[in-house]
């Protein structure tokens, strides 16, 4: 069964200041891996997706992340950051007929 | 395109009471899930359809909570009787495809407090 692993609840930047979000995940056949947005009383959104084709993704908003396989990571990050990023993130992992599952969510903070 | 379409958005009412919270999926989707999401529980699958069958409701909490899925384009998920314990925001959501390989679209959820 896969899992995935958000590291740490809370992540505060500063605006203009890079955005690293981490994610590891464990699955034993190659993985589909997704990292969703969740803004205030919204769902979930999707910022992109990794399905084998390339290793680094870009996403919407200037999001993008890289799959690592030697690693088992697909961290998110951004250059700069912007005061409306300041959200909840998803990531999640499926693999063919599973369910996808999430990670724990990671709140960006973004201060002035 | 319209987007996944949940109502209410809020809903208030009072503990012992039924509630019944809708959702219509992208129109062309195959598969339908539930979702619950607390601030202690985070985001939490209670059930799942693919083409309107039940799946797996593995993480339906209690007898008390029920799902349909009468077809393609409308689902319901009850609550009978509700208790405070599942105030949440529940989500449903739909994607199409091989359930591990596609993304899930998300609604706004519907807030759900109970008294």
């Amino acid at each position: 069964a896969q899992s995935v692993t958000q590291l740490g609840s809370h992540v505060s930047v500063s605006e203009g200041a890079l955005v690293l979000l981490r994610c590891n995940y464990s699955s034993s056949v190659p993985p589909y891996l997704f990292w969703y947005v969740q803004y205030p009383n919204q769902g979930l959104q999707l910022l992109l997706k990794y399905t084998s084709a390339a290793t680094l993704v870009k996403g919407i908003n200037g999001f993008e992340a890289e799959f690592k396989k030697s690693e088992t990571s697909f961290h998110l990050t951004k250059p700069s950051a912007h005061m409306s990023d300041a959200a909840e993130y998803f990531c999640a992992v499926g693999t063919g007929f599973q369910k996808l599952v999430f990670g724990t969510g990671t709140r960006l903070l973004v201060s002035p | 395109d319209a987007g996944v379409i949940q109502s209410p958005r809020h809903e208030v009412t009072e503990m012992g009471q039924e509630v019944t919270l809708r959702c219509k999926p992208i129109s062309g989707h195959d598969y339908l899930f539930w979702y619950r999401q607390t601030m202690m529980r985070g985001l939490e699958l209670l059930i799942y359809f693919n083409n309107n069958v039940p799946i797996d409701d593995s993480g339906m909490p209690e007898d008390r909570f029920s799902a349909k899925m009468p077809n393609a384009s409308f689902s319901t998920l009850k609550i009978q009787p509700s208790e405070p314990r599942d105030s949440a925001v529940y989500f449903c959501a739909s994607s199409f495809g091989v359930m591990g390989n596609q993304p899930q679209h998300f609604g706004d959820g519907t807030r759900l407090s109970i008294l």
